[in-house]
């Protein structure tokens, strides 16, 4: 069965301090990996994916995730946390051309001025 | 969410009765999915379609109904069978339903249903 989990249910950071969102994954077969944002009562902004190559990702709005193959996790990092960041993230995988995503529960990052 | 649109935005119902979601996307992609939101449980997929005129059940398909009758429309109907309805519904579409898993997956705005 693939999962993925999210071993934190909220993460805080100051303003300016660097960021990190963990997420690991169990799957049988290449992972694909994804990283999700989601604004209260809106729907999911895709941040970034890992699909093969270079394991640093760089994507939207400065974030970054890094892709571990030994230690199956995609952390989400951010050098320089904005209160805007401010939101509810999810990682997900995806191992098969069906096109489904497995998601993680979701953390909920809060960063404070 | 570009591309994807779901209407009501807010839904509510009453115990008993069927309740039709709408999802419409102009992103010619193939691959359509519904999945439901409750907090601290992340996303479950209910039902998806890799082409017109075909669907499969995802992980809590009981107590929802779908149809694909043109590529650019999935609506979901949540029936009196479902048990708990109340949630966020979010619907999302891949380019490519038959054959990519690099395809980045789009989402909608959601519609929230509140069962009175």
């Amino acid at each position: 069965a693939q999962s993925v989990a999210q071993p934190e249910d909220q993460v805080n950071v100051a303003e300016g301090n660097p960021l990190t969102v963990k997420c690991t994954y169990s799957v049988s077969g290449n992972p694909y990996l994804f990283w999700y944002v989601q604004y209260p009562n809106r729907g999911l902004q895709f941040l970034l994916k890992y699909i093969t190559g270079d394991n640093l990702v760089k994507g939207s709005y400065g974030f970054e995730a890094e892709f571990n193959k030994s230690q199956t996790s995609f952390h989400l990092k951010k050098p320089s946390a904005l209160v805007s960041d401010s939101a509810l993230y999810f990682c997900a995988v995806r191992v098969s051309t069906l096109g489904r995503l497995y998601f993680g529960r979701g953390t909920q990052l809060t960063v404070w001025p | 969410d570009g591309g994807i649109t779901q209407s009501p935005k807010y839904l509510f119902r009453k115990e008993g009765q069927n309740v039709t979601l709408s999802c419409e996307q102009n992103l010619n992609h193939d691959a359509m999915y519904w999945y439901r939101q409750d907090p601290g449980q992340g996303l479950r997929l209910i039902y998806y379609s890799q082409i017109v005129n075909d669907f499969q059940k995802g992980d809590i398909a009981e107590g929802y109904s779908v149809s694909r009758e043109k590529k650019e429309s999935f609506p979901l109907t949540v029936t009196s069978a479902q048990k708990n309805p109340t949630a966020f519904y979010l619907c999302a579409s891949n380019p490519d339903g038959q054959g990519s898993s690099t395809d980045t997956q789009y989402f909608g705005p959601g519609t929230r249903l509140t069962v009175l």
